[in-house]
């Protein structure tokens, strides 16, 4: 988890409702990515970064968005959340591409009531 | 408990032993691959990286081993520890997916002392 926070770790809330999750490293990588993990699946891509305002969708995007400001944060957002978005979300970072190993930062537990 | 262990095959080693934990990937034209260790409540962390034009690679009591013919990957662990329990999955960089890394579900190791 070294240089890679996630905040908050742990939020409870109510479907319908906005919930933005963000992510906070001190490597200076250009690369950052938000994973979705749920029993029985893998790591799952929702959006990933390549870069200060580049952003791009992975494979569970929809309901979700993401901005990217500045190097060390990448902010998630769930628009209106639901009751499928239960789960726990872990913010990665990489130094190049997808053939660098990516660093995953502890993860936020959301449960969406 | 940790929602990511549901449904996972589970491999049981007594402590001292040697552990060997399968994958088995999907793309034959993926070129890059990875084991990860995640402890309970936190985000996976990196083991040992290899690429297809390798059939071994050794870190510091793992071993990572490539058959690319039957599209299997394994990680020896030698003389497990308890502190080597944890859900271990392997990544594969899949050009299907746009080289995106697809994570499998893992594997839970338990170590018994």
């Amino acid at each position: 988890d070294a240089g890679i926070t996630q905040s908050p770790r742990h939020k409870v809330t109510e479907t319908g409702t906005p919930v933005t999750l963000r992510c906070h490293q001190t490597e200076n990588h250009r690369y950052m990515y938000w994973y979705r993990q749920d029993p029985g699946h893998g790591l799952r891509l929702i959006h990933y970064s390549y870069g200060v305002k580049d952003t791009d969708k992975g494979e569970v995007s929809d309901g979700y968005s993401v901005s990217r400001s500045k190097t060390e944060d990448f902010l998630l957002t769930l628009e209106s959340a639901t009751s499928s978005q239960t789960s726990v979300y872990f913010c990665a970072i990489s130094e190049r591409t997808w053939s660098g190993t990516q660093y995953f930062g502890p993860g936020t537990r959301l449960l969406v009531l | 408990g940790e929602s990511v262990g549901l449904h996972l095959p589970t491999l049981s080693v007594q402590e001292g032993d040697n552990s060997i934990i399968n994958c088995a990937y999907s793309n034959s034209a993926s070129d890059y691959f990875i084991w990860y260790k995640q402890e309970s409540g936190k985000g996976p962390q990196f083991i040992i990286d290899i690429r297809s034009n390798m059939d071994k690679r050794q870190g510091q009591r793992v071993t990572v081993l490539l058959n690319k013919t039957v599209k299997h990957l394994s990680l020896q662990i030698a003389a497990t520890q308890p502190g080597d329990s944890a859900v271990y999955f392997c990544a594969e960089e899949n050009m299907e997916y746009g080289n995106k890394l697809v994570f499998g579900a893992g594997t839970i190791l338990r170590v018994k002392s």
